[in-house]
């Protein structure tokens, strides 16, 4: 099956630095990602998302880049809060295919 | 308010006990689809669908079955439940393949 992997399962961060979240995928076919939160007790909630045409897109805090020479995607969160502290999962998906998502980084914000 | 609703949201039974979850979403989303969710192995599809009557096999279908005969059921059967698809599901719809997916708070299932 397809391989969508995370470098660290876990990362710990002070309050207002930065964070960054990697994700590796080995499909080069693969044309569209997602950024998912999950927070304990619920389900994975959309942050950001970006297609194979973009290497760069922006949100609120928020920015996802995509290397597709090394098949890399990363989550840049700014000045980090508390309220981000949650598993943040990758997910991709092939045309005509299903989506295969990352195991997880957990996030924990350091007040 | 717009949702995937997903029930029973807890549910412990015993092995080949037949048992349904159902999914419910007011987005009239075309793309459904079942996760589950294992620790250390993320989210794993086990059936999608694009449209009613269309579904298709995800990475993990074995042992279940689903079906789409309205845009905005999508239920998840386990016909023979097993102690091994015992895990955390999620429902997901979306307005297309390429569009990000809402989540249902999921359905935890204890097969014993």
């Amino acid at each position: 099956g397809e391989s969508v992997g995370l470098h660290l399962p876990t990362l710990s961060v002070q309050e207002g630095d930065n964070s960054i979240i990697n994700c590796a995928y080995s499909n080069s076919a693969s044309d569209y990602f997602i950024w998912y939160k999950q927070e304990s007790g619920k389900g994975p909630q959309f942050i950001i998302d970006i297609r194979s045409n973009m290497d760069k897109r922006q949100g609120q805090r928020v920015t996802v880049l995509l290397n597709k020479t090394v098949k890399h995607l990363s989550l840049q969160i700014a000045a980090t809060q508390p309220g981000d502290s949650a598993v943040y999962f990758c997910a991709e998906n092939i045309i005509g295919n299903q989506f295969y998502f990352g195991t997880g980084t957990s996030l924990t914000v350091i007040p | 308010e717009a949702q995937v609703t997903q029930n029973p949201r807890y549910l412990i039974t015993v092995t080949g006990k037949k048992l349904t979850v159902t999914c419910s979403q007011n987005m009239n989303h075309e793309y459904m689809s079942w996760y589950r969710q294992d620790p250390g192995l993320g989210l794993r599809q086990i059936y999608y669908s694009m449209n009613v009557e269309v579904t298709d096999k995800g990475d993990v279908p074995e042992g279940y079955k689903v079906s789409r005969k309205e845009k905005r059921n999508f239920p998840l059967i386990l016909e023979s439940p097993s102690p091994n698809q015992t895990s955390l599901y999620f429902c997901a719809s979306s307005r297309g393949m390429d569009q990000p997916q809402h989540f249902g708070d999921g359905t935890r299932l204890s097969i014993l």
